[in-house]
């Protein structure tokens, strides 16, 4: 089974912090993605990479960065927390084979952050 | 990506097929069909794609209509563990650009299994 792995299930930060979110998968999947989840806006994408050292901006990626230093490891970084960034933070991997668009993207469970 | 249109909600009894319609009317010949659910509190888990050909795994299965322009999600034997928020999702098979990739998810069915 794909495993994706997110490092905390619920964080709380303060406005102004720089805040990390890991993210490891295991079926060395190219492919990496990071998402938010809010109510009443469904899932919208910040940053994905589909390659070591790569990234790409997605929807909404103001007030975000990454890194993939590693295959397996993407990282999202809030450079100074905001109360709007409270949210789900969902990350997903998928192999490359047509850069992900065919292949299903495999989700981990979700760190719940809130800025206070 | 195509639109796609489900129900907000619907009931099953546990043990009974759960039956999830999808529209997508506007979906285009280089478009698959994903299914995705969501429990409460984890992150959405994939379930099935297809293209054309109706498709089965250890989960569900996926009838798509000859003009692809619908189709039903079944969970042949519902159990209470199969209460989530379905997403039905059209996407090309290459999309570029920012699209590249992502998973647009819509308000989905929530399926509510009883005992």
């Amino acid at each position: 089974d794909v495993k994706v792995t997110q490092s905390s299930r619920y964080l709380v930060k303060r406005t102004g912090e720089k805040v990390f979110l890991e993210c490891v998968q295991d079926m060395d999947h190219e492919n990496m993605f990071w998402y938010r989840q809010d109510p009443g806006l469904g899932l919208r994408l910040i940053y994905f990479s589909y390659d070591v050292k790569m990234k790409e901006k997605g929807d909404i990626p103001e007030g975000y960065s990454v890194s993939r230093e590693k295959k397996e490891r993407f990282s999202l970084i809030l450079e100074s927390a905001s109360t709007n960034q409270t949210s789900m933070y969902l990350c997903a991997s998928s192999p490359l084979r047509d850069r992900g668009s065919k292949q299903p993207q495999h989700f981990g469970d979700g760190t719940r952050l809130s800025i206070l | 990506d195509a639109k796609t249109t489900q129900p907000t909600s619907m009931d099953c009894a546990e043990g009974r097929a759960a039956n999830l319609p999808c529209n997508h009317s506007t979906i285009s010949g280089n478009e698959y069909v994903y299914w995705y659910r969501q429990i409460h509190s984890q992150g959405p888990q994939y379930i099935i794609h297809g293209l054309k050909n109706n498709e089965t795994n250890e989960m569900a299965s996926l009838i798509i209509t000859e003009d692809r322009k619908s189709s039903t999600l079944i969970l042949p034997h519902a159990t209470l563990r199969d209460t989530a928020v379905y997403y039905c999702i059209v996407r090309t098979a290459n999309a570029g650009g920012t699209s590249y990739g992502k998973l647009t998810f819509g308000q989905g069915t929530i399926l509510t299994v009883h005992p």
